[in-house]
């Protein structure tokens, strides 16, 4: 069975940086698109950015590139999403999640997601 | 400002049938498959129809989707109250450089 387990609730400072997890098992990690979506509070779902593991390939929504970083440890099997300044637009629900077959298929799979506040 | 316009609610009264339409354009709809998904209140999203008019295992088939041109509807026949959450198209777009994918911006479904 496919599982993402995603890190926890964050509560953070403007300015602050954080890296979020979402750690994968039940299927050969390496092989798929993982990434994440965004769902601020009461607003729809956004796709930020999605990684390949097995070479480290990144594509990012042009919203989110060079806001956000994607990355993946394939050791332990885990995508993270990572800020280096948090702002306060940034509070949010994030779901990591992984896509079926690459370009132009399903997301299949979703993890529980990941409350990030950002606030002073 | 999302690339894929749905209608922000639609409202049915159970056991009637209600669609949801997801308009876009030539580089994405036009082109490439459609995804639709579930949301209720603090959960995940969930894959409700894939490849525009597929099914995974275990979700009713009083949920369809077809795609014409350059939009995609779901259509939920049947309705119940328990249908009653937020629904979203995917898709991809050609002019996105190999992705990732884009959503509509939802819609509400209210089992009056």
């Amino acid at each position: 069975e496919v599982q993402l387990v995603q890190s926890g609730t964050e509560v953070k400072k403007p300015g602050e940086s954080l890296k979020i997890s979402c750690k994968a098992s039940g299927y050969t990690f390496n092989r798929y698109w993982i990434g994440w979506v965004r769902q601020r509070p009461g607003k729809g779902l956004e796709w930020m950015g999605i990684v390949y593991p097995e070479i480290s390939e990144t594509r990012y929504s042009p919203s989110f590139q060079g806001h956000v970083t994607v990355s993946v440890d394939n050791s332990n099997r885990t995508a993270f999403l990572q800020w280096s300044g948090l702002q306060a637009s940034d509070s949010a629900i994030y779901y990591c999640a992984r896509v079926e077959d690459g370009f132009n298929s399903r997301t299949s799979h979703w993890g529980h997601g990941t409350l990030v506040t950002v606030s002073s | 400002q999302s690339v894929l316009t749905q209608p922000p609610s639609v409202s049915a009264a159970p056991g009637q049938t209600v669609t949801i339409s997801c308009s876009g354009s030539d580089s994405n709809i036009g082109a490439l498959f459609v995804s639709w998904y579930q949301q209720f209140p603090g959960a995940a999203p969930k894959l409700l129809i894939y490849e525009n008019n597929k099914r995974p295992s275990g979700i009713p088939d009083r949920f369809s989707g077809s795609k014409s041109g350059t939009s995609a509807t779901l259509a939920i026949t049947g309705l119940q109250t328990g249908d009653e959450a937020d629904y979203y198209c995917e898709t991809w777009d050609t002019s996105l450089r190999g992705g990732p994918a884009v959503f509509g911006g939802g819609t509400h479904l209210t089992v009056l």
